[in-house]
């Protein structure tokens, strides 16, 4: 099946730095979305990328499905980004295959 | 902005026991799912659901697993006979096409003792 690959696997931040997430995955695929999962374990959608760049406010998202690779945009993190970020992606099933995240600490 | 609600957020329930967790996807959409996410690993795909049956399910949403829409609104996963390996966060999703953006719930945490 499917394999989903995201880098780093931790990342450690001071506030009001910057930070690139990184998910590769192995095979075509016609969905593609980013969440945030918070310290309450709630899954926060961020972005529906299967293709394009898209921005919201502080955070941008960009996937090249050609290249299979989609990139996360932090931009001047704050204490309440931190969590694991997920990539997701949808191949030719109606399933999502979650990738194994990324674990974001940002301290003050 | 429509939700997808879960519910109870957390339940205790004891091993060998049966456990039904609810969900009530966002109105129009019609395709339902559940996935689990056992403690610090990544989130899993348990099964779909479309017009009213399974349409796909993984290894793991074995015999004691089973998933009904019994009304309009709500979607439901019942687990039989709870293992302390069925311990994790479960989440419901739904979404209104294939393909489309797939929305969660909050989660359920079964802890199972």
């Amino acid at each position: 099946g499917i394999q989903v690959e995201q880098s780093p696997p931790d990342l450690i931040l001071q506030e009001g730095a910057n930070s690139t997430l990184r998910c590769n995955f192995s095979d075509s695929v016609n969905n593609l979305q980013w969440f945030h999962q918070n310290p309450w374990g709630q899954l926060i959608n961020l972005f529906y990328i299967p293709s394009g760049t898209k921005q919201n406010g502080r955070l941008s998202a960009t996937t090249v499905a050609t290249e299979r690779y989609s990139l996360l945009y932090i931009s001047s993190s704050q204490t309440t980004d931190s969590g694991v970020y997920f990539c997701a992606v949808g191949p030719n099933t109606d399933k999502l295959i979650f990738g194994t995240g990324t674990r974001l600490q940002v301290f003050p | 902005e429509p939700e997808v609600t879960q519910t109870p957020s957390h339940q205790v329930t004891q091993m060998g026991q049966e456990v039904i967790l609810r969900c009530v996807p966002i109105s129009n959409h019609l395709y339902f799912y559940w996935y689990r996410q056992i403690l610090g690993q990544k989130v899993e795909f348990l099964v779909s659901f479309y017009n009213n049956e399974i349409s796909e399910k993984s290894e793991i949403f074995d015999d004691q697993f089973s998933v009904e829409r019994p009304d309009g609104s709500n979607f439901t996963l019942k687990i039989r006979s709870t293992k302390l390996e069925d311990s994790a966060m479960y989440f419901c999703a739904s979404r209104g096409q294939l393909g489309a953006e797939a929305f969660f719930g909050q989660g359920t945490r079964l802890t199972v003792v």
